[in-house]
C-alpha cells in the first residue's frame, strides 16, 4: 500500500517568515496530493491540492510543488501569520476512495 | 447548515461496552469515510463507502462495524470497547471524481475508554 512520509514533525517560524513542509510517497501510481490543515480541537480542512499532471500550484500565500520522478511534494507558506499555527497533513491517493496521510507537521508561528 | 455532522461529540465509556457513533452529510456526496486519529494525531482511514457499498476496509478489528442505511448516513458501531480504542473518530464525505476530490470532515467524536 501507499506509504507517505512527512517532515519535519514540528516547525517553529517567526511571523513573516516562510514555512516549508516536505512529503514523500511510495506508490508511483498515486495521482492526487491534497494538503489538510487542522487547528487545535477542530476538523481537518483542505487548503490546497495538486494532481499529477501539474508541477506547481499557488493560492495566495500557499503553494504546493510536485516532483513525480522523485515522488515528493512540498507545501510552502509565505509571510506566515499567527493563524497559520496548526497541524498540517499531506496525503496521497491512487484511487478515489482512499487517502493515505502523512504523520502531520505541527507549525507554530511566533509573534 | 452543517455539511458533515457527527453525534455524539464526546463519548466516555467503560471497557467492554458497546457504543455507536452517527454521521450525516447534507452535501449530496456519494462516498463517506471513517477515520481514526490517535493521540499522536495520526489520521488513518478505517472504512470507505460508496453509494452504501463498502469499498475500503483497512484491516480494522471485527469489533468495528460500519453501517450505511443510505448515501447520506454512515454509522459506526463498536463492540467490546478496549482501552486502545480511545481516539478521535472523524467521519468524512466526498463526491468522487476521477483524479481525486476534496474530503469534507465532520467535527469528530472523542471516544475515551476507561
Amino acid at each position: 500500500g501507499e506509504n507517505v512520509e512527512q517532515h519535519p514533525s514540528t516547525l517553529s517560524v517567526q511571523e513573516g517568515d516562510s514555512a516549508v513542509i516536505k512529503c514523500t510517497y511510495s506508490d508511483s501510481a498515486s495521482n492526487y496530493f491534497p494538503w489538510y490543515k487542522q487547528e487545535l480541537g477542530k476538523r481537518p480542512q483542505l487548503i490546497i491540492d495538486i494532481r499529477s499532471n501539474v508541477g506547481e500550484k499557488k493560492d495566495q500565500r500557499i503553494a504546493v510543488t510536485l516532483n513525480k520522478t522523485a515522488k515528493h511534494f512540498s507545501l510552502h507558506i509565505t509571510e506566515t501569520q499567527p493563524e497559520d499555527s496548526a497541524v498540517y497533513f499531506c496525503a496521497a491517493s491512487r484511487n478515489d476512495y482512499k487517502l493515505s496521510f502523512g504523520a502531520g507537521t505541527t507549525v507554530t508561528v511566533r509573534a | 447548515d452543517t455539511a458533515v455532522s457527527q453525534t455524539p461529540k464526546y463519548l466516555v465509556t467503560q471497557m467492554g461496552n458497546d457504543k455507536s457513533i452517527k454521521c450525516e452529510q447534507n452535501l449530496g456526496h456519494d462516498t463517506m469515510y471513517w477515520y481514526k486519529q490517535d493521540s499522536k494525531k495520526f489520521l488513518k482511514i478505517m472504512f470507505s463507502y460508496n453509494n452504501k457499498e463498502l469499498i475500503i476496509n483497512e484491516t480494522v478489528p471485527n469489533r468495528f462495524s460500519p453501517k450505511s442505511p443510505d448515501k447520506a448516513h454512515l454509522n459506526l458501531h463498536i463492540n467490546s470497547l478496549e482501552l486502545g480504542d480511545s481516539a478521535v473518530y472523524f467521519c468524512a464525505s466526498s463526491q468522487v471524481v476521477a483524479g481525486g476530490s476534496e474530503q469534507f470532515f465532520g467535527p469528530g467524536t472523542r471516544l475515551t475508554v476507561l
